[in-house]
């Protein structure tokens, strides 16, 4: 397996504009995360969906976010519009929910909003 | 599922000493994993202890849990230039387990 795969590595975008992150977690695995990381807050929870379906969002920030997981092996988080105060590195990870999530992360998306 | 808290915030020792951190919860726990970041990029699993679980080995990692403390120590053994990373803990509870970290203890190893 390739691992979790994530797209884009980078983007640099411009206040306002729309941003699509885009994660293509393990086959097999039945929960997938997307968290956020700065220097700020260290890494954030933003959501979790299992089997597909959105349980906890309450990371969120606000209603500028939006998550999405169409089938078992796509998942995408969006911002729209975006802001300075986005620029973080987003993660996705999934693992198996069988009790205890062992988690396998993505290389992350480095997203800069000017 | 309920956030751990690493300490300390970072941690600089030369290569072969060992390098202890600590994670403390809050709640109840199932079980405890550590991960570790390298710089830019995703965590990596490196363990998993389970709440009736004292101690746990895996290579030069050694972890312990005291339920009483409410916490976790992890002990890495003859230190490498290659183990400078992040460090990170989730504790988990309930039935479905939400791995949420804390801000991770960034150790640097001297060659």
């Amino acid at each position: 397996d390739a691992g979790v795969i994530q797209s884009p590595r980078h983007e640099v975008t411009e206040m306002g504009q729309e941003v699509t992150l885009r994660c293509k977690p393990i086959s097999g695995h039945n929960s997938l995360f997307w968290y956020r990381q700065t220097m700020m807050r260290g890494l954030e929870l933003l959501i979790y969906f299992n089997n597909n379906v959105p349980i906890d969002d309450s990371g969120m920030p606000e209603d500028r976010f939006s998550a999405k997981m169409p089938n078992a092996s796509f998942s995408t988080l969006k911002i729209q519009p975006s802001e300075p105060r986005d620029s973080a590195v987003y993660f996705c990870a999934s693992g198996v929910d069988s009790g205890a999530n062992v988690l396998t992360f993505g290389a992350g998306s480095r997203l800069t909003v000017l | 599922s309920q956030q751990g808290e690493e300490d300390p915030q970072a941690l600089s020792i030369q290569e072969g000493e060992n390098a202890t951190m600590n994670c403390s919860y809050k709640t109840s726990i199932n079980n405890l994993q550590w991960y570790r970041q390298n710089s830019g990029r995703g965590l990596v699993h490196l363990i998993l202890i389970r709440s009736n679980e004292r101690e746990k080995h895996s290579g030069r990692l050694r972890v312990t849990l005291d339920t009483s403390k409410k916490s976790s120590s992890l002990l890495i053994t003859a230190s490498r230039a290659a183990d400078t990373a992040s460090y990170f803990c989730a504790a988990g509870s309930g039935g479905s387990y939400i791995p949420t970290f804390g801000r991770g203890t960034s150790l640097i190893v001297h060659p």
